[in-house]
């Protein structure tokens, strides 16, 4: 089976950096996604690790350890609108790794402080 | 593209009646997942189609769900008869081949009264 483990929240202020982690358990794995969630909207899509290392995209970067089972989402320069849950995805199972279905973590609530 | 495309946006039925959730994935997308959101379970994957065949429908909670996909760009999820702990968001998204990111449509809030 495939499981995924975030916090349930976390609280920062703006300007300030925060780290959200994940880990995972899962047979077979093609990668770890990271999406973003308004109150309300749809998730999309933020970043994606298929090796180890770090993904930077602007503000956000994201991390992988394969051997850990674990990455993180790295925010940076938080600002008001980074309020939103975050969740974390694995493609993963038994087949090859387009066919693999995508799981996502319990998420991680948000809130940026003025 | 106008991107994942999903019918109706709200649904509000009263117990027992059937219910049918539409998506139309974004053009040349080849995988198409079903995912039910509560504040108690969070996202959960109900089942997934790669080139319009079932691959997994483990999440699929009961007989009561079915989902089909008779081509590339349409699928269905049908509640029958629907219950009260079925109210939920449903999303449905879509990823091409090799492709990293799932697009998400806007969902459909279900209430089963």
């Amino acid at each position: 089976g495939q499981s995924l483990e975030q916090p349930s929240e976390v609280t920062a202020v703006e300007g300030a950096i925060v780290q959200i982690n994940c880990t995972y358990q899962t047979s077979g794995f093609y990668g770890l996604s990271w999406y973003q969630q308004h109150d309300g909207g749809a998730p999309t899509f933020l970043s994606y690790n298929g090796l180890d290392g770090l993904e930077e995209t602007g503000r956000f970067s994201s991390f992988l350890s394969r051997s850990d089972s674990y990455g993180y989402l790295l925010l940076q320069e938080l600002q008001m609108k980074d309020s939103a849950s975050y969740f974390c995805a694995v493609r993963g199972g038994p087949y090859g790794g387009a066919t693999n279905k995508l799981i996502f973590g319990t998420g991680t609530l948000l809130a940026v402080q003025p | 593209d106008a991107g994942v495309i999903q019918s109706p946006r709200h649904e509000v039925t009263e117990m027992g009646q059937e219910v049918t959730l539409r998506c139309k994935p974004i053009s040349g997308h080849n995988s198409l997942f079903w995912y039910r959101q509560t504040m108690m379970r969070g996202l959960e994957l109900l089942i997934y189609f790669n080139n319009n065949v079932p691959i997994d429908d483990s999440g699929m909670p009961e007989d009561r769900f079915s989902a089909k996909m008779p081509n590339a760009s349409f699928s269905t999820l049908k509640i029958q008869p629907s219950e009260p702990r079925d109210s939920a968001v449903y999303f449905c998204a879509s990823t091409g081949t090799g492709n990293t990111e799932a697009f998400f449509g806007q969902g459909t809030r279900l209430t089963v009264v």
